[in-house]
């Protein structure tokens, strides 16, 4: 058991709609953490919320937007939908300030046809 | 911000034999830590390294920070099947960004 929930674990979308993902953080956790892997690839970073603000981000376009709620919870969403955007996409938690021993959740696979 | 390089991509192995990858960066680090995923997995914490040439071992796993803070290293002693995976390096960055290498995946033959 990760300790992290996220939802749904697969999804399938036309190229230029839109997607929500969810994620709710392990307890005690209030930073979250978004990744997109692509197949063969490492995790690479979207961006953190915390104290339901974005306080970094990585190079993702403004398609790319996300959401964090006053219970930790957090949403990634993405615009637009491209081809390229299928992927896993990860949301890991930490304490603020902690950039160590992140828990992963099991991830969200997303294939845009 | 610089990537940390890992290497081999892929490293396909008997079963009992040793197995070793390795993650380099250009710039020192202020500490490295390496994640194991299964496959159709996420990403675990194994371990942290922060002391120039620490060593770590956790069971046949032994981890190693390079006296330059550069480099590290993660060696499975005799493999078993449930070492499959891909093994990857992080570094932190500026802020609470942890920046992933591309991994190495381990295939386990029995």
């Amino acid at each position: 058991d990760a300790g992290v929930t996220q939802s749904p674990t697969h999804l399938i979308k036309t190229r230029g709609q839109q997607v929500t993902l969810r994620c709710s953080p392990k307890s005690g956790h209030d930073t979250v953490s978004w990744y997109q892997q692509a197949l063969g690839q490492g995790p690479q970073f979207i961006f953190q919320y915390y104290e339901e603000e974005e306080r970094q981000r990585g190079n993702f376009p403004d398609r790319f937007s996300g959401h964090q709620y006053p219970n930790y919870s957090s949403e990634l969403n993405v615009n637009a939908l491209l081809l390229g955007d299928s992927a896993l996409y990860l949301c890991a938690s930490s304490l603020p300030g902690v950039v160590v021993g992140y828990t992963f959740g099991s991830g969200t696979r997303l294939t845009v046809v | 911000g610089q990537q940390v390089m890992q290497i081999p991509q892929y490293q396909h192995v008997q079963e009992g034999e040793d197995f070793t990858t390795y993650c380099n960066s250009s710039t020192t680090l202020s500490n490295i830590q390496w994640y194991k995923q299964r496959p159709g997995g996420h990403p675990v914490f194994l371990i942290q390294l922060v002391k120039s040439g620490e060593v770590k071992k956790q069971k046949r796993l032994t981890f190693q920070f390079g006296e330059a803070k550069k480099n590290s290293s993660l060696h499975i002693t005799a493999t078993q099947t449930t070492d499959v995976g891909t093994y990857f390096c992080a570094r932190p960055e500026y802020g609470n960004k942890l920046v992933f290498g591309a991994g190495t995946i381990l295939r386990v033959k029995s």
